[in-house]
């Protein structure tokens, strides 16, 4: 297993279109985290699923923002309308729920979004 | 709901010497306290972590106390290294759902 991977590394895209960003978590991972990072912050909480559930969701995040993930494995994140505001680096991880040892995420290298 | 603070933003110190980066929290039912180190271009990677029932942990050179009463937790890095230079995050688990709420981050540089 290779980690998390996320895809695409980067997007630019103009105001007022949608995009989707793809995450795999580590396989035997049934929890999946995204963050939403901007230049010089702590990443932000978005939303997180335990296995295909979604169990919550960040009261900050737009009703434009929906992410998936349908058989509990990969999981997209979709921004429909983009704005500028969106402009960041969306980040993914994942974890193994009832580790004795913690609760610790992996993350993937995330997905820089830029629009224009 | 949870929130992190951390200080110093920014921290400098010559190799060999030690780093210490403080953080407190707001919910006093936060159980569980990472860090994250994050290099330029990749997602922040677990360095350590500490539940609410331990006063501190080490591993290896570097080492987490938590003062719950006070509700701070500090990160200290001994015999610092080049490659220690990165952002450092701390985190905090509140009770409600499975989230880790994030600090502001500390951007350590370490002098050759």
């Amino acid at each position: 297993d290779t980690g998390v991977s996320q895809d695409p590394r980067h997007k630019i895209t103009k105001r007022g279109q949608n995009v989707t960003f793809r995450c795999d978590p580590i396989s035997e991972h049934n929890r999946l985290y995204w963050y939403r990072q901007t230049l010089g912050q702590g990443p932000e909480f978005l939303t997180y699923f335990q296995n295909e559930a979604q169990l919550e969701k960040s009261r900050l995040l737009s009703d434009r923002f929906s992410a998936e993930r349908p058989k509990g494995s990969f999981s997209t994140l979709e921004i429909q309308r983009t704005e500028q505001g969106d402009s960041a680096m969306y980040l993914c991880a994942s974890s193994l729920s009832g580790r004795i040892q913690g609760y610790g995420y992996t993350f993937g290298s995330g997905t820089r979004l830029t629009v224009v | 709901g949870e929130n992190v603070e951390q200080h110093p933003s920014t921290l400098s110190v010559q190799e060999g010497d030690s780093a210490v980066i403080k953080c407190t929290y707001s919910d006093s039912a936060s159980n569980y306290f990472p860090w994250y180190k994050q290099e330029l271009g990749k997602g922040p990677q677990l360095i350590i972590d500490i539940r609410s029932n331990v006063g501190e942990k080490k591993d290896q050179r570097i080492a987490v106390t938590l003062n719950k009463t006070a509700k701070h937790f500090s990160l200290h890095i001994t015999e610092t290294q080049p490659e220690d230079s990165a952002v450092y995050f701390c985190a905090a688990r509140p009770p409600s759902g499975d989230k880790v709420i994030f600090g502001p981050g500390t951007s350590l540089s370490v002098i050759p």
